[in-house]
């Protein structure tokens, strides 16, 4: 299973930019990366998902270098609104007799954004 | 469109008892996955269904939890006879079957609280 490092908590001020770097040395060929983002007592939440290079969407950005062994979300001018448990997974894509690889969730990066 | 339901939300039993979780995917989504997070531990993935069928099961911990989904709606998740270690968040979540099911993101439901005294 590909498992994935991220720091375990982060702090920015409301107006920032944050990037939270996840790491995923032993990611395979056709494996997405995919980031969520929980908040207390609700389930995780889709943010963006990417392959290679860079994705883009109304909340947020994902950059993916060519080796793809790590990715970098980033969250544009966050808000307090913003605090939240963020998680990087990579999952295959490839469909199996035995069936896909169950996505892996690690410990997650913890954001405090603070006025 | 509506998103996946989980009830209860809370459960509060005592060990030895039996409970037995519910989940709604979105319509249309076969893909349904059961996870759980014990306190201060990662979330873990318990089983995913195709539809009616456990494509894989390889995350449930023991014989005492069983998952089931007649028809290939709803999904129950049964826990008989209860333990103490069992008592976490048990999240379920839904995507669209493609033909690489797992670049179809998953939407979750907010959880059932169990706790086992």
């Amino acid at each position: 299973l590909a498992k994935t490092t991220q720091p375990i908590s982060m702090d920015s001020y409301e107006g920032q930019e944050v990037n939270i770097t996840c790491s995923h040395n032993n990611i395979a060929t056709n494996d997405y990366i995919t980031w969520y983002q929980q908040f207390p007592s609700q389930g995780p939440r889709f943010i963006i998902q990417g392959y290679k290079t860079k994705v883009t969407n109304e909340v947020a950005s994902l950059f993916i270098p060519a080796d793809r062994k790590s990715s970098t979300l980033s969250l544009p001018r966050v808000s307090l609104s913003d605090t939240a448990v963020y998680y990087c997974l990579v999952g295959d894509n490839g469909v199996r007799v035995e069936g896909n690889t169950p996505l892996v969730f690690g410990k997650g990066t913890r954001l405090s954004v603070i006025a | 469109e509506a998103g996946v339901t989980q009830f209860p939300s809370h459960s509060v039993i005592e060990k030895g008892q039996t409970v037995t979780l519910r989940c709604d995917p979105i319509s249309g989504h076969d893909n349904l996955y059961w996870y759980r997070r014990v306190m201060g531990k990662e979330i873990k993935f318990l089983l995913h269904f195709v539809k009616e069928s456990k494509q894989d099961e390889s995350g449930m911990p023991n014989n005492r939890f069983l998952a089931e989904r007649t028809g290939g709606t709803y999904s129950t998740l049964k826990v008989q006879p209860a333990e103490l270690e069992d008592s976490g968040v048990y999240f379920c979540a839904s995507s669209q079957v493609q033909r690489s099911p797992y670049n179809s993101p998953l939407h979750f439901g907010n959880g059932t609280r169990l706790t086992v005294t």
